[in-house]
């Protein structure tokens, strides 16, 4: 069973808006970690966010922010203010209390000038 | 020193060829990762190493034969390969449990002919 699902394949979105990348997760760990990394064309994994199950705030990170809701068992990326260099696949994840760390299949946004 | 390593950074081999990728990080992170990546695919995780021992192994083939000399450096020994293993290997460490990210090397992209 899938316990990272990213439902948006694809997204276009005009630069200087903001965009929401949908992640949804399935774990039976009471402790586990959620992360938003960026992979542009050239292939390295860029870290963005993290949200920790305990932690009472929602993560933000310049104009990256993860709304988290533990009763739905969302952790949704928030980026204000596009910029073209933001175009690449965002990859959703999630560390369990073993240590593996598995990701989603990945949304592809695009930013249209 | 907050990067890791990996060479090469590409690598053509015939099946009947031996050959290995190598990963270096010098955080003093206790856990490191083997993740295979095909084309427009997320990072599947193949290897974890907690404390230089192999914890996790997701059923992976043993033509990939993982090894972890020492808490810095993570091997991957490549044997008798077949041309579907054609992928970026991504290595990544962490300091382990409650950490908040993996930090990837930027890849090994393999050749399979």
């Amino acid at each position: 069973a899938q316990k990272i699902t990213q439902t948006q394949p694809g997204m276009f979105v005009q630069e200087k808006e903001a965009v929401t990348l949908d992640c949804t997760y399935d774990t039976s760990d009471p402790s586990y970690g959620l992360f938003w990394y960026k992979q542009p064309s050239s292939g390295e994994m860029i870290f963005l966010i993290y949200q920790g199950s305990y932690d009472q705030q929602n993560a933000t990170e310049g104009r990256y922010s993860l709304n988290f809701q533990k009763a739905r068992k969302s952790a949704n990326l928030v980026i204000s203010a596009s910029q073209l260099g933001d175009s690449a696949m965002y990859f959703c994840a999630m560390r369990e209390e073993d240590d593996k760390i598995i990701f989603g299949k990945g949304t592809r946004l695009h930013i249209l000038p | 020193d907050t990067e890791v390593t990996q060479t090469p950074k590409h690598l053509v081999m015939g099946m009947t060829n031996k050959k290995s990728l190598k990963c270096e990080q010098h955080m003093g992170h206790r856990a490191m990762y083997w993740y295979k990546q095909k084309a427009k695919k997320p990072p599947e995780l193949m290897f974890v190493y907690s404390y230089e021992k192999l914890s996790i192994n997701e059923s992976v083939p043993s033509r990939f034969s993982p090894e972890c000399p020492n808490s810095s450096l993570l091997n991957l020994h490549l044997h008798a390969l077949q041309p579907e293993d054609s992928a970026l290997y991504l290595c990544a460490s962490s300091q382990g449990q409650g950490s908040e990210k993996l930090f990837f090397g930027s890849g090994t992209q393999l050749s399979v002919l």
